[in-house]
């Protein structure tokens, strides 16, 4: 069975300090995408940043990248300088390739930038 | 930039009412998704809908809820006789291309469902 494991509940991290935030996942499917949102306390679900599981190099976008260490079956997103409006809920959520099926989602992190 | 928008943000009723959620998806996708997140939980797949029918539910998706695309615009998610247990957060996503890849699914802002 597919499933996706966010290990840190909470982690508090101070302004401008950099932030990486666990994902570990399983699949059985030989390939398959990776997928960060953020979810602010207004509640909306925001994209982030993808990598597919055939991408030879790990994912930027902005002050956002993804350390993808496919042997291990991690997907870490690393936050760069910190700001106090990153603090939100982050999930890491997977997808088949080969398909549009449904997103599989962690039970997320939350996230609090201390000024 | 195109957005997925859901109307209303908040809809509070009463157990046993019916309650049409409104959405509608980024204009050029084609694939349209339900998700509910229940307060501090995590993020739970309700139906994907592709070429005007269901391509995949989830066993949440039972006899009370159904979807409609009624017109080229909207998708809605409909839930016939609501329980207090339905109350959550739904959102509506869409994705342009059939197939996966790099398709990200984007999301509405959510409905924030209350069942009292």
């Amino acid at each position: 069975a597919q499933k996706i494991t966010q290990t840190q509940p909470g982690m508090f991290v101070q302004e401008k300090e950099a932030v990486t935030l666990d994902c570990t996942y399983d699949t059985s499917d030989p390939s398959y995408g990776l997928f960060w949102y953020k979810q602010p306390s207004s509640g909306e679900m925001i994209f982030l940043i993808y990598q597919g599981s055939y991408d030879q190099q790990n994912a930027t976008e902005g002050r956002y990248s993804l350390n993808f260490q496919k042997a291990r079956k991690s997907a870490n997103l690393v936050i760069s300088a910190s700001q106090l409006g990153d603090s939100a809920m982050y999930f890491c959520a997977m997808r088949p390739l080969d398909s549009n099926y449904q997103l599989i989602w962690g039970a997320g992190t939350k996230l609090i930038i201390k000024p | 930039e195109p957005e997925v928008t859901q109307t209303p943000s908040h809809q509070v009723t009463q157990m046993g009412q019916e309650v049409i959620l409104r959405c509608v998806p980024i204009s050029n996708h084609l694939y349209f998704y339900w998700y509910r997140q229940i307060l501090g939980q995590k993020v739970e797949f309700l139906v994907s809908f592709y070429n005007n029918e269901i391509s995949e539910k989830s066993e949440i998706f039972d006899d009370q809820f159904s979807v409609e695309r009624p017109d080229g615009s909207n998708f809605t998610l409909k839930i016939r006789s609501t329980k207090l247990e339905d109350s959550a957060m739904y959102f509506c996503a869409s994705t342009r291309l059939a197939g996966g890849g790099r398709n990200t699914q984007y999301f509405g802002p959510g409905t924030r469902l209350t069942v009292l």
